[in-house]
């Protein structure tokens, strides 16, 4: 089946720093989506990506779909301590199943 | 206000003693699906139901059951449970496949010793 991989598995930066999170998938997706799940919370949506090559921005962050349609990234530009918790990328399989990635997990050191 | 809910939010149980874990939503969706989180594996789809006495396995449903006899209700069903099955659970709910954002109820802790 369809296996979605995602790297960095955890990253603790400097508040102000810049992230990225990776995720890769081993089959073409028809999109791909991003959740966000805070300490002790559940996953949130952030955003989805369908077309080749689309980059959306939601102010400090920015969503890339790869041009094959098999990668994303999520960059963050100068964190801030609100943006802790684990980031999730997350594609359809055969338009039924969503397949998640393992996460990335983001801690920001003030 | 639109949402997703769970109930038992927290849950201890004991080897072999059937439990239910019950999910519902409250916008008319269609799609609703069971996840288990646990550490390093993210979240893995236990099983999702396209609409009403449409259900259908994920990646990890062994020792799990699903009904949907209501639009808004998704149960969990865990006939026999075990301690591997000890997780954190989610339901989620979407307006149509799985390539649409998906609205995840709060989550439940399951302990099973």
């Amino acid at each position: 089946g369809q296996q979605v991989m995602q790297i960095p598995q955890y990253q603790h930066v400097q508040e102000g720093e810049d992230f990225t999170t990776y995720c890769n998938s081993s089959t073409t997706l028809s999109n791909i989506q991003w959740y966000k799940q805070r300490p002790g919370g559940h996953p949130v949506f952030l955003i989805q990506l369908v077309k080749s090559g689309e980059v959306k921005k939601q102010k400090r962050l920015t969503f890339q779909f790869g041009e094959a349609k098999k990668n994303s990234s999520l960059h963050i530009t100068a964190t801030q301590t609100t943006d802790v918790g684990t980031y999730f990328c997350a594609g359809p399989e055969y338009g039924n199943k969503l397949v998640f990635g393992a996460g990335t997990i983001l801690r920001v050191k003030s | 206000e639109a949402q997703v809910t769970q109930n038992p939010r927290y849950l201890i149980t004991v080897t072999g003693k059937k439990l239910t874990v019950t999910c519902s939503q409250n916008m008319n969706h269609e799609y609703m699906s069971w996840y288990r989180q646990d550490p390093g594996l993210g979240l893995r789809q236990i099983y999702y139901s396209m609409n009403v006495e449409v259900t259908d396995k994920g990646d990890v449903p062994e020792g799990y059951k699903v009904s949907r006899k209501e639009k808004r209700n998704f149960p969990l069903i865990l006939e026999s449970p075990s301690p591997n099955q000890t997780s954190l659970y989610f339901c989620a709910s979407s307006s149509r496949l799985a390539g649409h954002p998906q609205y995840f109820g709060p989550g439940t802790r399951l302990t099973v010793t």
